[in-house]
């Protein structure tokens, strides 16, 4: 079991838009941890999709927003394509665990 | 564009020690300021971070793998290396070599394609 929790699963319709939540604790996101965000297409390695909490590498749409607040990540996508349809996973530190940690990963299906 | 590769045993047996090895291409190990990375996914599950090394040499681990695991430099030839000991069922999984950036929380920018290492008796 992941220390950050996620949702097994979201759905949504082409055009819609979903939110991914990553939840942690006072020893990882509440401690103020950066939350990164990465995409993973089956059969292929992940790609960084969001950096620092809230920042969006070269080349990715602004469709894709993170946000952070209190012991809590949130990924948004906007405009759901199907090709969005993708494995999402957050990552940050755990100071307990004196780690880096990594969400369970969600699996978006756009409908 | 940097580019690593991933190389090594893929089926082992139980209690055998995994060895893989990244090469790495269009960057070089030593110029800093990256955290060198092995992280790997079971089958159908998530990803585990298993630890990096900067190019000072100094390592972090994941303290689950810690007495398991060594992840060494070969700066001769631009690549580097994880060895996994007593290796089990639960070790099969997808392995990525990756690039991290030197943050507390590093930023994996960077990934090999993977390779599968597998632990059958």
């Amino acid at each position: 079991q992941s220390v950050l929790t996620q949702p097994p699963s979201v759905s949504g319709a082409p055009g819609q838009r979903v939110t991914i939540s990553c939840s942690g604790s006072s020893s990882n996101i509440g401690a103020g941890y950066a939350v990164h965000w990465y995409q993973q297409f089956p059969g292929t390695a992940p790609k960084v999709l969001i950096a620092g909490n809230d920042k969006r590498p070269s080349g990715v749409p602004d469709r894709f927003s993170g946000s952070k607040s209190g012991t809590s990540a949130s990924l948004v996508i906007t405009g759901l394509r199907p090709g969005d349809e993708a494995d999402y996973y957050c990552q940050s530190y755990d100071s307990s665990l004196r780690a880096s940690i990594f969400g369970g990963g969600t699996k978006l299906t756009v409908l | 564009q940097l580019q690593l590769q991933e190389s090594g045993s893929g089926l082992l047996k139980p209690s055998q020690t995994l060895s893989l090895t990244c090469a790495v291409s269009g960057g070089s190990i030593m110029s800093g300021s990256y955290a060198w990375s092995w992280i790997r996914q079971p089958p159908g599950k998530g990803l585990e971070w298993i630890g990096y090394m900067f190019d000072s040499g100094s390592t972090y681990y994941n303290p689950s793998l810690k007495s398991r695991v060594t992840i060494s430099v070969d700066r001769s030839k631009n690549q580097f290396s994880l060895r996994l000991s007593s290796v089990t069922a639960a070790d099969t999984a997808v392995y990525y070599c990756v690039r991290g950036g030197r943050q507390l929380v590093p930023l994996f920018d960077s990934w090999g394609q993977g390779t599968l290492v597998t632990v059958s008796s």
